[in-house]
């Protein structure tokens, strides 16, 4: 059972540009979170989404971040015009949906952004 | 609030043991976590522990939770030089354990 993928491992874009990171859930799982790790501090949690559904988006910035999980497909984190602020490592977490409760997150390997 | 804190930086001997420990501030935590983050990689889920309990053990690694001063600690026994990494105190603080807050981390480094 492969657990939680992400792609691109690194990615590098200039001011100004898009960025796209994927995740792709451990299978058997319909839950997933991203974070956000600036350096040297701890995750930040930015979204959590079910299947076509956002439910908590309470810590994405309001404005050029966007993220989706289609019904099929990996989930998405779109940042719009990224700036020099949004190099960081970006992880996505997904858990089972068991009785309600999806108190374990597993974790990918994480997406590294660099907005040179 | 919502806040995580644990010190920046342990440093022990190998062979001895660890003990990292983290407060919280919200009463509401249903369930508290250990991860674990090695240099370049992703978190790993080292144990977790619910919130109405005090101790969970699990091979080399116990976790003691105070839940009146809202304290939480990983001890880790007979550390070994793979035990070097970061380690994140987290808090679920909704019923379904959908956020989680961490702490910045602990770097655990392992002398000879």
């Amino acid at each position: 059972n492969a657990g939680v993928m992400q792609n691109p491992r690194h990615l590098v874009r200039r001011r100004g540009q898009e960025a796209r990171l994927r995740c792709s859930p451990m299978k058997g799982h319909s839950h997933v979170y991203w974070y956000r790790q600036l350096p040297e501090e701890g995750l930040k949690f930015m979204v959590y989404l079910q299947k076509e559904n956002i439910i908590d988006e309470s810590g994405m910035p309001k404005e050029r971040f966007s993220a989706e999980f289609p019904k099929e497909g990996p989930s998405i984190l779109r940042i719009q015009q990224v700036v020099r602020g949004d190099s960081a490592a970006y992880f996505c977490a997904s858990s089972p949906q068991t009785s309600g409760t999806s108190y374990e997150q597993y974790f990918g390997p994480g997406t590294r952004l660099t907005v040179t | 609030g919502e806040d995580v804190e644990q010190s920046l930086f342990l440093s022990v001997r190998e062979g001895d043991s660890s003990v990292i420990n983290c407060t919280y501030t919200d009463s509401s935590s249903t369930y508290l976590y250990w991860y674990k983050q090695e240099p370049g990689a992703g978190l790993q889920l080292l144990t977790y522990i619910f919130s109405n309990m005090d101790m969970k053990q699990d091979q080399r690694l116990t976790v003691l939770l105070n839940k009146k001063d809202k304290h939480l600690s990983l001890r880790i026994a007979d550390t070994q030089t793979g035990d070097s990494a970061i380690y994140f105190c987290a808090e679920s603080i909704d019923s379904s354990a959908s956020k989680i807050i961490f702490g910045s981390g602990t770097r655990l480094s392992i002398r000879p």
